[in-house]
């Protein structure tokens, strides 16, 4: 099992352009998730997924976008790249809440991304 | 709003030492609490979760407490060692939050030898 993976590692952007942060879970997860991290902010929701054709908005969701077509995908997609997106983006799994809690959320390796 | 709190910020210790570190959480209302580990420019390594029924999970040296109607967790590392160094993160899954983790900014850790 590959568990979550995420493409690319690393990517320097210039303000303006726009790219794709890959995210992909081999566990048949239903529920997906997008989160950054930022130094003195921990770790803030973005996005999340319970399921291929739903998608709701977490804390922080201006300025992306996402779609989840299939169950193994959660691509997040930057529209137009600011500095203030400068951050680390990591991509989450999880079973559903049912089964009494025990399904821990699994996490990516992350995306470090700076624009310029 | 619901909140998550780590204590201390960093904690330096030489090996061997038995060490807690401390989560406290604003809503007992809570689904699980999650450990993790984060390594210097690395991802998130999920450590022990804790269901809202349990009042304890354990995986090797290391041993998590629950305790909701205080909001507050500690995480035990026994015998510790200087690969233990790392941030260690709690993370709550508020029962009314639906799937989103609420993290604490973590407690630094440094074991020297």
């Amino acid at each position: 099992n590959a568990g979550v993976t995420q493409t690319p590692k690393f990517q320097v952007l210039k303000t303006g352009q726009s790219m794709t942060l890959q995210c992909a879970q081999d566990m048949n997860h239903e529920y997906m998730s997008w989160y950054r991290q930022d130094p003195g902010m921990g770790l803030r929701l973005i996005h999340y997924s319970v399921g291929a054709g739903i998608t709701d908005q977490g804390e922080v969701p201006n300025g992306y976008n996402v779609s989840r077509s299939t169950t193994e995908d959660f691509p997040l997609r930057l529209l137009s790249a600011a500095p203030s997106q400068t951050s680390v983006y990591f991509c989450a799994s999880s079973y559903s809440k049912t089964g009494g809690g025990n399904q821990p959320q699994h996490f990516g390796d992350g995306t470090r991304l700076s624009i310029l | 709003k619901q909140e998550v709190t780590q204590i201390p910020a960093a904690l330096s210790v030489p090996e061997g030492e038995n060490l807690v570190l401390n989560c406290s959480f604003t809503d007992s209302a809570i689904y699980n609490l999650q450990w993790f580990r984060q390594d210097p420019g690395k991802g998130l390594t999920s450590l022990l979760l804790i269901q809202s029924s349990q009042r304890e999970q354990t995986s090797g040296r290391l041993n998590a407490s629950l305790d909701k109607s205080s909001g507050r967790s500690t995480l035990y590392i026994a015998a510790s060692q200087p690969g233990d160094s790392a941030t260690y993160l709690c993370a709550v899954l508020f029962s009314n939050s639906g799937y989103a983790l609420n993290f604490g900014k973590g407690t630094s850790l440094l074991v020297t030898p």
